[in-house]
This record gives C-alpha cells, structure tokens and sequence, in this order.
C-alpha cells in the first residue's frame, strides 16, 4: 500500500510570498487533514476534509491560508501571504473514514517550510 | 490552548532500561488516547492506543497505562533499545474526531 504523498518536501520563501503544497493521499481513504507542526511542538489540525467537503476548519488562519481537495482525492494547502511564523512542517494525513480511533491517521513525511 | 500537556520534554535513557512519558488532560470527554512515534524526516505513526475503559495496554516492549480518576495516562517503553530514539507524542480526541497533540517527548537510548 502506498503512503500519504507530499509534495514538495523542502520550500524557503521571503515573507509576503505565496508557497502551495500538495497531498495524495491513500487510496480509497475518505478523509485527508492538514496539521502545522511548528519545531518542538505537536502537529496542530488545521483542516480536516471528507470527500471534497470541509469538516473542521476552525484553527485554519483564514485571512492568508487555504485548502481544497476538489475531487475528493488529492487536496492543496496554499498560503499567501506568508509570514515568519508559518515556518513550519506541513503535514498531510489521511484516515479511512471520518475520525482518528477506529480509523488510523496515515501521516506524509510533510513539507517543511521555512519563510524569511 | 494546548489540550494535551505532556512530559518530559526530552529524556536520555540507556539501552535495556525504562522510557516513560506522562500526559495529563482536563477535559473529561476525550475518549481515545493514541501515542504516535515520529522519526526525523517522517511523519508520525500510530504506535499504540487506548480507550478509558482499559487501565492498560501492552504491546510488545510498548505499554500505555491510563489513570481516568487523575486524567492522566503515560508510555512505558520496556528494554529501551536505540533503534526507540525518535520522538514521542500524545495525543486524544472525542469521539474519534480532531486529534490533540502533546508537545512531544524526544527520547535518546544510549547504546
């Protein structure tokens, strides 16, 4: 079984730039989240989807961040404009159905983002 | 507002001894408590999980013990080896829904 893919792994930007990450996740997994981990703290959900609509969206900084996921597959994560503090690793995960317990998180290796 | 408080932040422990890893939470509701492992360069993985009404899990050298009455649980990590070096997160949710992470517990075994 292939894992959750991200793409790309590695981005540096000047502040004010716009950057876009992409996630495929694994096949037939319903749900796809988006987190933020900041270095020396746990993942933070930013958004979660089921299918191509939107669960949960509430801790997503709306004013420079988006997501899609519009045929309900692969989702992009956009931010613009980017600040300092969005320096951070994008991770991208994908469970088979709505939820966390029964139904395991599969987690990308993540795109780290560094913004100067 | 970090739901899941966990420590220590890091702990060096040398192989063949014990890892243990607390975490508490205030709120009552969270009704499933996985550990995940994280790697540098990857993406954390389910490394084991309970439910509250289970005191313990085992598996292989890995235990979670789960104190409902102090909102507490914790990872044991039995006969450390180097290949356990990585970090350590908790986390919890309600109802299977938004996971909460624990800041992290990077663990070194020293060979």
């Amino acid at each position: 079984e292939a894992g959750v893919a991200q793409s790309p792994r590695y981005k540096i930007i000047e502040k004010r730039q716009s950057v876009a990450f992409w996630c495929n996740p694994i096949s037939g997994h319903a749900t796809l989240y988006w987190y933020q981990q900041i270095l020396g703290q746990g993942p933070k959900l930013l958004i979660q989807f089921q299918n191509n609509g939107v669960v949960d969206d509430s801790q997503l900084p709306k004013d420079r961040f988006s997501a899609e996921r519009l045929k309900g597959v692969d989702s992009t994560l956009k931010i613009q404009p980017a600040k300092l503090e969005d320096s951070a690793v994008y991770l991208c995960a994908s469970s088979f159905a709505l939820g966390a317990g029964a139904n395991v998180l599969t987690f990308g290796a993540g795109s780290r983002l560094t913004v100067l | 507002q970090q739901q899941v408080k966990q420590s220590p932040q890091s702990l060096i422990v040398q192989k063949g001894g014990i890892s243990i890893i607390n975490c508490a939470y205030e709120n009552t509701a969270f009704d499933y408590f996985p550990w995940y492992q994280q790697f540098p360069g990857k993406g954390p993985a389910l490394l084991i999980a309970i439910r509250p009404d289970v005191s313990e899990k085992k598996e292989g050298r890995f235990t979670i013990s789960f104190n409902k009455s102090a909102k507490q649980f914790s990872l044991h990590i039995m006969d450390s080896q180097p290949g356990d070096s990585a970090t350590y997160f908790c986390a919890a949710s309600i109802k299977d829904y938004k996971l909460s992470f624990g800041a992290g517990t990077t663990v070194t075994v020293r060979a």
